[in-house]
């Protein structure tokens, strides 16, 4: 089973609105946290949010959150009024506390901002 | 405030010859990684150290794929025998601590894109 879902391959949003990128998780551990990457044109990669499996609120850093469903496995990223420059692979990731440090990626969704 | 390099960008080389990459990460983070990245996909796990020990290898595909840390610093992932197959982006990236828990974000350096003819 993959450790991480990530159901978009592609998306378009209108510059300005919100956009909800989807991630979904698969572990028996009580223990782990959820990262998302974002990779533009250029390659790298950039760290945005983190959500620990014992935090209570959703993170926030700027304009993303993540709304974190633990129930249901999900971990969403919203980015509140988009820009052109978020344009770009959005990666979700996970860290399970048993497997120590080892990170696990999903396919990415590849995200679109359109004037 | 460097971040984490690594060396070279660009490697071209023939099939059946060995490459070493290098991987220099921030400075005093614990942990160093090694991923291998296919184009249009996320960051596949291959191995990682805490300090000088490899803690995990069971991302290797085989045993053509070796890493190293000998000083807890620099690291070198070798492969040997190149295959086609082979070719991907060949990512590292560092954290601060060692799994202890936390945020502990991973930082990531640029990549080594392995071609292989």
């Amino acid at each position: 089973a993959q450790k991480i879902t990530q159901t978009q391959p592609g998306m378009f949003a209108q510059e300005k609105e919100a956009v909800t990128l989807d991630c979904t998780y698969d572990t028996s551990d009580q223990s782990y946290g959820l990262f998302w990457y974002k990779q533009p044109s250029s390659g790298e990669m950039i760290f945005l949010i983190y959500q620990g499996s014992y935090d209570e609120q959703n993170a926030t850093e700027g304009r993303y959150s993540l709304n974190f469903q633990k129930a249901r496995k999900s971990a969403n990223l919203v980015i509140s009024a988009s820009q052109l420059g978020d344009s770009a692979m959005y990666f979700c990731a996970m860290r399970e506390g048993r497997t120590g440090n080892q990170f696990y990626f999903g396919t990415g969704t590849s995200l679109t901002v359109i004037p | 405030g460097a971040g984490v390099s690594q060396s070279p960008r660009y490697k071209v080389t023939k099939r059946g010859q060995d490459v070493a990459l290098r991987c220099d990460p921030i400075s005093g983070h614990v942990s160093l990684y090694w991923y291998r990245q296919a184009l249009g996909q996320g960051p596949e796990f291959l191995t990682y150290f805490n300090y000088e020990a490899q803690q995990d290898k069971s991302g290797l595909p085989n045993d053509r794929f070796s890493a190293e840390r000998p000083e807890g610093s620099i690291s070198t992932l070798t492969i040997q025998r190149t295959e086609q197959r082979d070719s991907a982006m060949y990512r590292c990236a560092s954290s601060l601590t060692a799994g202890t828990g936390g945020i502990d974000e991973q930082f990531f350096g640029p990549g080594t894109r392995l071609t292989v003819l």
